[in-house]
């Protein structure tokens, strides 16, 4: 099971920044929180992960609290090619560790 | 650079044929997965290889096969295909860099696969 917990879905207007939230109030120490996104049946697409320190790359951004029991995935300027299933995992740094996949959040980035 | 590489793209099989899937990475990655995905649900592992020769079973094996000879491919068996096998499968490849955690899977396009 997912050790995760994200919300169904969420809108956000284009243009706005998209924060998406999750709870992950049972992460081990060694653990990274990963997000990945799914595009229309497309195979899942990687976006970024943190150990504990807020992380920046291209895509996003990824502020994780200090107690590491929550993360919030920012999209800092929705576009509607943004639209798509965010997927919030918790993993050891191990291949021999596979990505468990909730139901994650339904991004719609609205006109 | 290919990336992963799937095929077929689409599939319809009658109840009891058997079918493979084809994966095929040119990342020289060591680990490789493959996942199912039913409609409107997330991934679940069928199974994954951490390298060439040694495969293991994920979350939901049964009814398929893999074998992987080579660090390219990972193809996945269907021997008697059911019904319930009626979903897309997604083909997956990482390099594990352990110390950070950058253990990025890289998916294929997906095949679907219809058993009627």
């Amino acid at each position: 099971d997912a050790k995760t917990t994200q919300p169904p879905s969420m809108d956000c207007a284009e243009g706005r920044a998209a924060n998406l939230p999750c709870n992950h109030s049972t992460i081990s120490g060694n653990e990274y929180v990963y997000w990945y996104r799914q595009i229309h049946s497309q195979g899942p697409q990687y976006i970024i992960h943190g150990l504990k320190n807020n992380e920046t790359n291209e895509m996003a951004s990824l502020i994780i609290t200090e107690d590491r029991k929550s993360s919030t995935l920012i999209l800092p300027h929705a576009t509607l090619r943004d639209t798509a299933v965010y997927y919030c995992i918790v993993r050891a740094p191990s291949g021999n560790t596979p990505l468990v996949f909730g139901k994650g959040t339904r991004l719609s980035v609205i006109a | 650079n290919a990336g992963v590489t799937q095929t077929p793209k689409f599939r319809i099989l009658k109840i009891g044929q058997s079918m493979t899937l084809q994966c095929t990475q040119d990342m020289n990655h060591n680990y490789m997965y493959w996942y199912r995905q039913d409609p409107g649900m997330g991934l679940k592992l069928i199974y994954y290889s951490v390298g060439a020769g040694i495969t293991d079973k994920g979350e939901v094996p049964n009814g398929y096969n893999v074998s992987r000879s080579t660090t390219e491919d990972f193809p996945l068996r269907l021997e008697l295909a059911a019904p319930s096998q009626t979903s897309v499968y997604f083909c997956a490849s990482s390099y594990s860099w352990v110390g950070q955690g950058r253990d990025i899977q890289y998916f294929g396009a997906g095949t679907r696969l219809s058993v009627l």
